[in-house]
């Protein structure tokens, strides 16, 4: 069976601080792959989705980057964060191609002080 | 271009009442769309989808939804709320065809009153 695993689970930094989340989806090959921020009461705001190794969308101009160096690993990254990059993280797989639906992590909650 | 509007950011319900949480889509072409439920600090997971199939939709945990492509509609229905249903859930559209893209809408948080 599939299986996505996310962490950290739980994240405080500085403001100005670099980031890292890290995210790794078992048991498939070649899954999208997607980041998506939740904020209080703005739902889920997709940040980047890979349809391949090295292959990034970004969808929002901002202070985050990310990368998939391997075929189930997406990280999402920044140099520095702002205030403004708290929120809680998910990240989530599906299968190319297929109707079927997102398989979401357990999310990870940065909190930028 | 797609997005969701989901009306209303906090519903509530005595429990054994009717659920009823609203979802309006705009598509450019036809939609698929889902309904997704997360309980706190977790992540989504899936209570239903319509990928043009039929256009009433049954889901987990005895939760339907209708697809109204007049009423550019896609809402979630439950007949007896139960204390479990307390979460928060998200309406999603996608392009039909092997999408790639799902936007989501800001969702509702349910509350159950006992």
């Amino acid at each position: 069976s599939q299986t996505i695993h996310q962490w950290p689970a739980t994240l405080v930094q500085p403001v100005g601080s670099p980031l890292s989340l890290e995210c790794t989806v078992e048991g498939t090959s070649n899954p999208n792959l997607y980041w998506y921020r939740q904020a209080a009461g703005r739902g889920l705001q997709l940040l980047f989705y890979s349809v391949g190794i090295g292959q990034i969308s970004s969808e929002v101009p901002q202070n985050l980057s990310a990368s998939r160096p391997q075929d189930r690993q997406f990280i999402l990254s920044s140099k520095k964060l702002l205030l403004s990059d708290s929120g809680f993280y998910l990240c989530a797989w599906k299968v190319p191609g297929d109707t079927g639906e997102l398989f979401f992590g357990e999310g990870s909650r940065l909190t930028v002080l | 271009a797609q997005s969701v509007t989901q009306l209303g950011s906090h519903v509530s319900v005595s429990e054994g009442a009717l659920v009823l949480l609203r979802c309006n889509y705009s598509s450019s072409v036809p939609p698929y769309l889902f309904w997704y439920v997360q309980y706190p600090n977790q992540g989504l997971q899936l209570l239903l989808k319509y990928t043009s199939a039929a256009t009433l939709v049954k889901g987990i945990n005895g939760f339907e939804a209708e697809f109204k492509k007049s009423e550019t509609s896609f809402h979630l229905t439950k007949p007896s709320a139960h204390m479990s249903d307390a979460a928060e859930y998200f309406c999603a559209v996608a392009p039909g065809g092997g999408y790639q893209k799902v936007t989501f809408g800001t969702g509702t948080k349910l509350q159950v009153i006992p």
